[in-house]
């Protein structure tokens, strides 16, 4: 079992709708949960960070957490065509980030 | 600007040769780490440093040497021990402490091709 998994994707929406992006980790343990976004051929980009269960929300993202399930997700509401690319799911454990393989988002115009 | 650079963005090398990829931090950040990545793949941790003059290996250290002598600096040295060095090369900071909420901000990043 990998330590942080997401789909691989592509995951396409329509202008406009919600794009769901989820995540699973398998240390119970973890504590600390990041979601980044990555353009082709550019470096990730820190974009929601959540630590305790429930909700957060910042502008169209909004970072959901369930450390039962230990499962965390990434909306984003009104998706854009500049929204098109990869997010990445992160983890602290141990003192390190792990990061899953990421899921590829397109927003088709 | 507070931020992290990396240079040179492009560097191509002939097998054999070392080379060396710098990292320069100015967000005062005690933590600074170096991160490989391969097409369609995650972030893979290649070294890691919490502090000046002291560093730790991460999951694909070999071939790889860092340094950490100033608290802004973490350069990272490719061997030509490592035997598919041809990525791209990320450096990361963060704070450290006991707090560890660990935000992680990149550069820009070094795609190294050798051939």
């Amino acid at each position: 079992q990998k330590e942080v998994e997401q789909n691989s994707g592509p995951l396409s929406v329509p202008e406009g709708a919600i794009a769901s992006l989820n995540c699973t980790y398998s240390d119970r343990g973890s504590q600390s949960f990041f979601w980044y976004r990555q353009y082709s051929g550019k470096s990730p980009e820190l974009i929601m960070s959540i630590y305790s269960n429930g909700d957060k929300e910042d502008g169209r993202f909004t970072a959901q957490l369930n450390k039962a399930s230990q499962y965390v997700s990434l909306l984003i509401r009104d998706s854009q065509p500049s929204d098109s690319a990869t997010y990445l799911c992160a983890v602290i454990k141990g003192g390190k980030l792990i990061f899953g393989q990421g899921t590829e988002l397109s927003v088709k115009p | 600007d507070g931020g992290i650079t990396q240079s040179p963005k492009y560097l191509f090398r002939k097998e054999g040769q070392n080379v060396t990829l710098s990292c320069e931090q100015n967000l005062n950040h005690d933590a600074m780490y170096w991160y490989r990545q391969d097409p369609g793949q995650g972030l893979r941790l290649i070294y890691y440093s919490q502090i000046v003059n002291d560093f730790q290996k991460g999951d694909i250290a070999e071939g790889y040497s860092v340094s950490r002598e100033k608290k802004e600096s973490f350069p990272l040295t490719v061997t030509s021990a490592q035997k598919n060095p041809t990525a791209f090369y990320l450096c990361a900071s963060s704070t450290s402490g006991t707090g560890g909420f660990y935000e992680q901000y990149f550069g820009p990043g070094t795609r190294l091709t050798v051939t």
